[in-house]
């Protein structure tokens, strides 16, 4: 296991620009979730995959927001028209689901957003 | 919905004593319960969990857990504290219980772990 990468680490941008972050999951896992963590808080879903399908969206995952997992494998996050609010700390997730067994959610390190 | 709370922002142990790190859920059903610790600017490692079965769970780097169903209470807990130990710390409550998907997390506790 390479355990789950994301990238880029660390973005900066200005308000009102767009951008994307990746997550490649644990290999195999059909699970991927995104959260999205703010000083001193503990992680907020946003939304879940199961393969390619996107089962499950917060009311934090306003229409500026869209994820894609479009074959199943890596996935992508990405914000339109950046507010300084969404400035975070952005978690991908994955897990092995299996039918009837409670799976275990691995975490990767992070994109730090910062909306100047 | 389901929640976990961690009545405790920080908590400060001398190396070498017990530590404790305190959460309490509250869940319509049985709960799957997590705990999870972060290192500055990295991301959540897994610890321990429970689904079912024994209350005292062993997890990962010598911590354990034990969930008390009366006092809706699953305490992480570690014999002899390390100054490695010092971290954020995260309990979770899969949301809903039993269900695929998501967790909800408490504010999280800071551990401090003095030499």
């Amino acid at each position: 296991d390479t355990g789950v990468s994301q990238n880029p680490r660390h973005k900066i941008t200005k308000r009102g620009q767009n951008v994307t972050f990746r997550c490649d999951p644990i290999s195999e896992h059909n699970r991927l979730y995104w959260y999205r963590q703010t000083l001193g808080q503990g992680p907020e879903f946003l939304t879940y995959f199961q393969n390619e399908a996107q089962l499950e969206k917060s009311r934090l995952l306003s229409d500026r927001f869209s994820a894609e997992r479009p074959k199943g494998s890596f996935s992508t996050l990405e914000i339109q028209r950046t507010e300084q609010g969404d400035s975070a700390m952005y978690l991908c997730a994955s897990s092995l689901g299996l039918a009837g067994a409670p799976d275990t959610q691995y975490f990767g390190p992070g994109t730090r957003l910062t909306v100047l | 919905a389901q929640s976990v709370a961690q009545p405790e922002d920080q908590v400060n142990v001398a190396e070498g004593n017990p530590l404790t790190v305190k959460c309490t859920y509250s869940v319509s059903g049985n709960p799957y319960l997590f705990w999870y610790v972060q290192y500055p600017n990295r991301g959540l490692q897994f610890l321990l969990k429970y689904i079912t079965g024994d209350n005292l769970v062993k997890g990962s780097y010598g911590f354990e857990a034990e969930f008390n169903k009366s006092q809706t209470s699953f305490h992480l807990k570690k014999p002899s504290a390390l100054v490695s130990d010092s971290a954020l710390y995260f309990c979770a409550v899969r949301d809903p219980p039993g269900g695929d998907y998501k967790l909800s997390f408490g504010a999280g506790t800071t551990v401090t772990v003095r030499a």
